[in-house]
Formats: structure tokens, sequence, C-alpha cells
């Protein structure tokens, strides 16, 4: 079956460093990646949606300056979070979704930050 | 979008039947009924969907209502790897470039 594969699974970083993590379809091409991210004991947040070749689309409230997302090809999409600070720590977890529809998740990111 | 609504938690014995119920009363007619499971510290994993007939996989199966207005993930006899959180999501018949919204879910425990 389809295979999103997301790295790193955990990373602490200093505040004010920036961290990219990677999500890879390995076995399809998607074309459409989300990217969620959850806190502790909640539900799973949509950050942004990104198109192969296009420009992210944000949800409300998310920084689009903090959270870079790119997906520059069919296969990889990364979101870096910039000048991270201890409220950004969370679960990161991307989807990719392709041309026949389906969403499979990646394994998630567990980002502290100190 | 239609909102599902499902408990916010149940307990099964292992090795027993487990059914999950799930509300959805504003569902449209298009709209797919879709189940996710999500492990502890992991990223969420398909069940198992549905638009307006029961169904099976090896996974679990899926009864839908006939008025469509609420449906029920049966687990045929859980074990302890079944516990998670399973979320029941409404989606658009096509799934390209809409994102899955998750609501609050049901934590499933299951006992030994």
């Amino acid at each position: 079956g389809a295979v999103v594969s997301q790295h790193p699974s955990w990373v602490i970083c200093k505040s004010g460093t920036s961290v990219k993590i990677e999500c890879r379809s390995l076995d399809f091409q998607a074309t459409t990646m989300f990217w969620y991210r959850q806190f502790p004991k909640q539900s799973l947040m949509l950050m942004a949606t990104s198109n192969e070749g296009s420009k992210a689309t944000y949800e409300q409230g998310v920084e689009k300056d903090k959270f870079l997302i790119n997906h520059a090809s069919l296969t990889l999409s990364t979101l870096t979070v910039t000048s991270a600070h201890p409220e950004d720590s969370s679960f990161y977890i991307c989807s990719g979704s392709g041309v026949d529809g389906g969403y499979t998740f990646g394994s998630g990111t567990r980002l502290t930050v100190v | 979008d239609a909102k599902t609504t499902q408990p916010n938690s149940m307990e099964s014995n292992e090795e027993e039947p487990v059914h999950l119920p799930c509300n959805h009363s504003t569902i449209s007619g298009t709209d797919y009924i879709h189940w996710y499971r999500q492990l502890p510290s992991q990223g969420p994993e398909y069940v198992i969907h549905g638009l307006t007939s029961n169904v099976n996989n090896r996974m679990a199966s899926l009864a839908i209502a006939e008025d469509r207005k609420s449906s029920t993930l049966i687990l045929h006899r859980a074990t302890l790897r079944d516990a998670a959180v399973y979320y029941c999501i409404l989606t658009k018949n096509s799934n390209s470039g809409y994102a899955l919204n998750f609501g609050k879910g049901t934590s499933l425990l299951v006992t030994p």
C-alpha cells in the first residue's frame, strides 16, 4: 500500500532555531500534501494544504512566514518551523493524497523546543 | 462541512466485539463516511470507508444506517493493539484537494 515516510520522528531544538521536517511518498505521487499538528490530548488540527509546484494554503491563524512549506516535487514535501519557540512544541503529521484520492499519513514528528 | 459526533471513550475486553458509533445527521448525499484510527504517538491510519452499503475489510466492518445519519464501526475481535483513538470523518465524493477534518474521536481502551 501507499507509504509516506516522515523524518525525523522526533527532534529537540533550542528556542530561536529552525527545524525542517520531511515527508516523502514512497510508492505514489502525492499531488497534495496536508500538514497537521496535534497538541497533547487533542485532535489533529490542519495547518496547511500544498499542491505540488504551488504555494501552500494556510489555515486561519497559522503564520505562513513561520511555518514554511515546500512541495517542489510529487514525492517530497517539507515543513520548516522557523525561529521555533516552546509553544511550537507539538506533534506534526503530514498526509499525502494522490490522483486516485485517499490519504496516507506519515508517522509524525515530535518537536520539542527548549 | 457536515459534522460527526462520537462518544469520547469506550472500553472493551480483549477478544470481544466492539461497536463504535458515529452520528452524522447532517450528512449530504455525496459525503463518504471514513474511519481512521490513531495509535499512540503515530500518524492516523485508514480503517474503512463507505457511502451507502455496509462494507467489510480485513480490519473491520462498517455498518451504515439506511438513512445514513449514523454509522457503526465494528471490530469483530478486539486485541490490545486495537487500543487507539478512532475517528469518524465525512469527505466529499472527490478526495483530491480536500483535507480530512478530525474531530475528537473515540478513545478505545482494550483490557485483557
